[in-house]
């Protein structure tokens, strides 16, 4: 069964470093979205990608974040520099052209110390 | 910003009863989505209700819409320890999907 896979699954840091996640959709998904998650709360969206092109990025830190999808199909989203407020579970997702559902990665738990 | 609530919080059962979960929103939907989470883990698709729908079925899942109260309920009967995680009411807004903060459920032995 297709999966979105995201790497790493964990990774700890200390402040003021750059960090990096990555996603692969689900082959054939158009559509990209990248939320993170607080411990305790619902995943919030930081950035939804059409093929290579961004349609929502309002609640992306831009001044620290950034995101890209570059030939339409994986996706990286970048920290630098990260914060201790930037701990927390970063959820990749993917949604194909047929309904409304998304499909979710495991997520990159990020811990800034 | 978070546009689903649910209620309650926090729920603990145990096997074999139902486990209802409440969600309210505050502007119109096409849609109300309903995800899983398991501890640590993603998101996992439950079940999908249109704003023209008011029930609907998936194997021990019951999703009711009421747009009058904007407001869903979803109902697991027969529950089971595997049930145990977290769930999400999400609206469908625009583009993209607005989470509440979720129910968490414990279903004990």
């Amino acid at each position: 069964e297709a999966e979105v896979a995201q790497s790493p699954r964990y990774k700890i840091t200390e402040k003021s470093q750059a960090v990096a996640f990555w996603c692969d959709p689900i082959s054939g998904h158009a559509t990209l979205y990248w939320y993170r998650q607080i411990l305790g709360q619902g995943p919030e969206l930081l950035v939804q990608f059409q093929d290579e092109s961004v349609v929502d990025d309002s609640q992306l830190p831009k001044d620290r974040f950034s995101a890209e999808r570059l030939k339409g199909v994986d996706s990286t989203l970048k920290i630098q520099p990260a914060e201790l407020g930037d701990s927390a579970m970063y959820l990749c997702a993917s949604r194909g052209t047929s309904g409304n559902e998304q499909f979710f990665g495991p997520g990159t738990r990020l811990t800034v110390l | 910003s978070q546009q689903g609530e649910e209620d309650p919080q926090a729920l603990s059962i145990q096997e074999g009863e139902n486990a209802t979960m409440n969600c309210s929103y505050k502007t119109s939907i096409n849609n109300l989505q309903w995800y899983r989470q398991n501890s640590g883990r993603g998101l996992v698709h439950l079940i999908l209700i249109r704003s023209n729908e008011r029930e609907k079925h998936s194997g021990r899942l019951r999703v009711t819409l009421d747009t009058s109260k904007k407001s869903s309920s979803l109902l697991i009967t027969a529950s089971r320890a595997a049930d145990t995680a977290s769930y999400f009411c999400a609206k469908h807004s625009g583009y993209a999907l607005n989470f509440g903060k979720g129910t968490s459920l414990l279903v004990t032995p």
